[in-house]
């Protein structure tokens, strides 16, 4: 079965750059999406069609795609960015083939 | 305000059923396919179903394929997840999510499913 791959752990100091990976072979084929989940709470998408960003995400979430990774990028991290995120996409069978990442969890020290 | 309100919620011993629901409102619901996602404690996001605007599409992943089955009544602004054969594994918090190509954007808060004898 299809997989995304993402690193379990991302620990950055606040006003650092956090990057999250996240690699699957369908990725130049199909649209990467992120989402931040809170303990406790319901995922918030952050980033979809790979760099796009919904209203009310704050400027310093961003996206990107290279070949068979994606890339969230969180510039300027502040404290209330601590929490797991999740890259979602396709495989190459259809729109709702979908699968998630294992999740990363940003640590902010 | 788009809400995404799930029910259902419960204790089921191995082998048994239960219906989850997920009453939908301030959106065209009609519109948008919906998702089933679940959370076992602890453990990550895994996608369960997903059914088209129309309910004439339907995706299950092959965890519960055969097991589960996602339907809609738009009349009624709800998404269903009939779930049978229950396994301890099935365990965890299940959501319904609002989804287009510009991804899952809306989300309900989550129903605990509880597989224990």
């Amino acid at each position: 079965s299809y997989e995304l791959t993402q690193p379990p752990s991302v620990s950055v100091s606040p006003g650092q750059t956090a990057r999250i990976t996240c690699s699957g072979d369908a990725l130049p084929k199909q649209y990467a999406y992120w989402y931040q989940q809170k303990p406790g709470q319901a995922p918030v998408l952050v980033i979809y069609k790979d760099s796009e960003r919904p209203s009310g995400i704050p400027e310093r979430f961003s996206g990107s795609s290279s070949g068979t990774t994606v890339t969230l990028t969180i510039s300027g991290v502040q404290a209330e960015d601590e929490a797991d995120y999740y890259c979602q996409s396709a495989d190459s069978s259809g729109t709702y083939a979908v699968v998630f990442g294992g999740g990363t969890k940003l640590t902010v020290l | 305000e788009v809400q995404l309100v799930e029910s259902g919620e419960g204790l089921v011993q191995p082998g048994g059923s239960l219906r989850l629901s997920c009453a939908a409102s301030g959106f065209t619901f009609s519109s948008y396919a919906m998702h089933w996602v679940r959370q076992a404690p602890g453990k990550g996001l895994e996608y369960v179903s997903a059914i088209s605007s129309n309910g004439g599409s339907t995706y299950y992943a092959d965890s519960v394929k055969g097991r589960f089955t996602i339907s809609r009544d738009n009349s009624k602004n709800t998404l269903y997840l009939q779930m049978g054969s229950l396994r301890a594994e099935d365990m965890a918090v299940y959501y319904c999510a609002r989804c287009s190509s510009s991804g899952c954007d809306y989300w309900g808060q989550g129903t605990l499913v509880t597989v224990s004898s």
